[in-house]
């Protein structure tokens, strides 16, 4: 069975300094997709990247990239000159196949990130 | 944004009552789901669907159902109420390839009392 798994449940971040959210997966699947939400306190769950298993560059997508190690199982989420704003709960999910072919995403228990000025 | 509407937004009931939370979508997307957020939990599936009349159960399905009679709409029921499903409920939905993100729901908080 697919298992995500973020072991920081809170961290603190000082503006304009980066930050690395960890998280480790375990699936037999050699096709998956890696996924990184963001949920601010207002509730909505926002997308910020994704990585594919046969993907041979890590993720990218502005301030955020994925530090993804497949070897060692982890797709750690780095976010780069932190922001008041990216204080949130950030979850790792992942995506992938089952027997029959339909596909779901398991989530991580997610970490929650405060930014301090 | 994608097309994608919950209802009710907020619902209070008491134990042992049914009771059943829609989403609806516009996107005309494959896949759809129903996962339930509890505080150190994170995010937990409890039923999808993918395509119409065809649906399997998550990691947290005991005491819920769901249907699906047209692509747009997936219905989660909750057959009796327990005070333990008292939480947020999101619904997502997908193109249902691997690369593909979802797209959620604002959510449903429901209190059983």
């Amino acid at each position: 069975a697919q298992k995500i798994t973020q072991t920081q449940p809170g961290m603190f971040v000082q503006e304009k300094e980066a930050v690395t959210l960890d998280c480790t997966y375990d699936t037999s699947d050699p096709s998956y997709g890696l996924f990184w939400y963001k949920q601010p306190s207002s509730g909505e769950m926002i997308f910020l990247i994704y990585q594919g298993s046969y993907d041979q560059q890590n993720a990218t997508e502005g301030r955020y990239s994925l530090n993804f190690q497949k070897a060692r199982k982890s797709a750690n989420l780095v976010i780069s000159a932190s922001q008041l704003g990216d204080s949130a709960m950030y979850f790792c999910a992942m995506r992938d196949r089952t027997q029959g072919g339909s596909e779901k995403l398991v989530f991580g228990k997610g970490t929650k990130l405060t930014v301090n000025p | 944004d994608a097309g994608i509407t919950q209802s009710p937004r907020h619902k209070v009931t008491e134990t042992g009552t049914p009771v059943t939370l829609r989403c609806h979508q516009t996107e005309n997307h494959r896949y759809m789901y129903w996962y339930r957020q509890d505080p150190g939990h994170g995010l937990r599936l409890i039923h999808y669907s993918y395509g119409v009349k065809d649906t399997d159960k998550g990691e947290v399905s005991d005491g819920y159902s769901v249907s699906r009679s047209k692509t747009e709409d997936f219905l989660l029921t909750l057959e009796s109420a327990t005070s333990s499903q008292t939480s947020v409920y999101f619904c997502a939905i997908g193109p249902g390839t691997t690369n593909e993100k979802l797209f959620f729901g604002s959510g449903t908080q429901l209190s059983v009392l």
